[in-house]
């Protein structure tokens, strides 16, 4: 079966600051991985998708992810933080009954300041 | 995408009462899923909604208490049933997309007093 451990439930970033999320998945075949942002009182917006394509993936609001199949990472990257970074990160990964079913983490809460 | 509309947004229900949510997309398509977002918690898969057929619950739901409609390609409920206040959480409703991703409606905040 498929999981998703992201390390560390809250993260507090300076703004302008490198934001660094950190997702290890566990999954017998090949993972498509998700990112996903939640913000205060809304759903789940998709930041970015690996598919088995380039290992470097880039999304939306300057997020990044790297595939490392050696490490069975995925963990989710910004250059430079900012206020409206502030939101709840989900990594994910395809159930392999079904693409459409995910196994989520257990999130991050990122928290910017000043 | 996918546009996934869900009402209600939002609301406050007493314990042993019902709730129906209503999840429409704005394109045909094969499964949706619901998912309940407990406070504080992750999203955890509740079933997969396919038209046509019984929806196929996760390990812990049972059909008695979220029964799940699906009549169309583009519309699905899921019903709440003999509510307490264990069952408020966040409901969401989400499509598959194209590209293997997933979409999210915006959620439907219960909260059972």
């Amino acid at each position: 079966a498929q999981s998703v451990t992201q390390l560390g439930s809250h993260v507090s970033v300076s703004e302008g600051a490198l934001v660094l999320l950190r997702c290890n998945y566990s999954s017998s075949v090949p993972p498509y991985l998700f990112w996903y942002v939640q913000y205060p009182n809304q759903g789940l917006q998709l930041l970015l998708k690996y598919t088995s394509a380039a290992t470097l993936v880039k999304g939306i609001n300057g997020f990044e992810a790297e595939f490392k199949k050696s490490e069975t990472s995925f963990h989710l990257t910004k250059p430079s933080a900012h206020m409206s970074d502030a939101a709840e990160y989900f990594c994910a990964v395809s159930r392999t009954d079904s693409w459409g079913k995910l196994q989520f983490g257990a999130g991050t809460q990122v928290v910017v300041t000043p | 995408s996918a546009v996934i509309s869900q009402k209600p947004s939002r609301d406050i229900c007493q314990r042993g009462t019902s709730l129906t949510i209503q999840c429409q997309v704005d394109s045909q398509v094969t499964m949706m899923f619901w998912y309940r977002q407990q406070p504080g918690q992750s999203l955890t898969l509740i079933a997969t909604a396919n038209q046509g057929s019984e929806a196929t619950y996760e390990s812990g739901f049972v059909i008695d208490k979220f029964p799940i409609s699906r009549p169309n390609l583009t519309f699905s409920t899921l019903t709440v049933s003999n509510m307490s206040p264990e069952d408020s959480s966040i409901y969401l409703c989400s499509v598959d997309g194209d590209g293997y991703e997933a979409f999210f409606g915006q959620g439907t905040r219960l909260t059972v007093v």
